[in-house]
């Protein structure tokens, strides 16, 4: 079935640096890629996402990338700040028979610490 | 607060009881998900409702585990004769989409329910 593996497990950077993380699937008919950033006590929450039909997209200080040849994504902070330290999790979907059922397969999450 | 909510936040209960988790999601969504996260992983997927349909199930959601979604509305996650292995935190989650197969709509997580099993 369908797997998302996602590397680093942690990550520590001072405040100002960039972070990278790295997300690796494995059906190569998934075609939506979401990151979704954790904090204790909160709901998780989508921070960007992309489609298969695009490389690249950026939000503010947060990208995300895309090599579907290579079937990996990776998500890039830069500037951090210590309100960035969280839980990010990373996803594809995968499709069932005839549509996108929006079900979402996560990576096994990257602890972000900024240190100020 | 018109995000996704759900009850109780903390469960805790001995092993061969059986507990109930409640998720209303946000009004209007018409599809919602379970997911079960346990520590240091993601979110795994459980099963999901479009409307009052559950139209998938993962093979994680062993005969112990039932869901529902009466109304098309709310949700509940049953868990009967709990065991240690089921302690782990219940997401809910819902989105809105038109069903297009290229429309994946964003997941709105609640907080989550978090079960203890003695």
């Amino acid at each position: 079935g369908e797997n998302v593996e996602q590397h680093p497990s942690t990550l520590s950077v001072q405040e100002g640096d960039s972070a990278v993380i790295k997300c690796t699937y494995s059906d190569s008919a998934s075609n939506y890629f979401p990151w979704y950033k954790q904090e204790l006590g909160k709901g998780s929450q989508l921070i960007i996402d992309i489609r298969s039909n695009v490389g690249e997209k950026k939000d503010q200080r947060i990208a995300v990338t895309l090599n579907k040849t290579a079937k990996h994504f990776s998500l890039h902070i830069t500037e951090t700040q210590p309100e960035d330290s969280a839980v990010y999790f990373c996803a594809a979907s995968t499709r069932s028979g005839s549509g996108n059922t929006g079900k979402l397969i996560f990576g096994q999450g990257t602890t972000l610490q900024v240190k100020p | 607060d018109t995000g996704v909510s759900q009850d109780p936040r903390h469960k805790i209960t001995k092993r061969g009881q059986n507990v109930t988790f409640r998720c209303d999601p946000i009004s209007e969504h018409n599809r919602l998900y379970w997911y079960r996260q346990t520590l240091g992983q993601g979110p795994e997927f459980l099963t999901y409702f479009q409307n009052e349909a559950q139209l998938e199930k993962s093979r994680l959601l062993s005969d112990r585990f039932s869901a529902e979604r009466p109304k098309g509305s709310f949700s509940t996650l049953e868990i009967q004769r709990t065991e240690q292995g089921d302690s782990a935190m219940y997401l809910c989650a819902s989105s809105v989409t038109s069903g297009d197969w290229v429309n994946t709509g964003e997941l709105f997580f609640g907080e989550g329910s978090r079960l203890t099993v003695l």
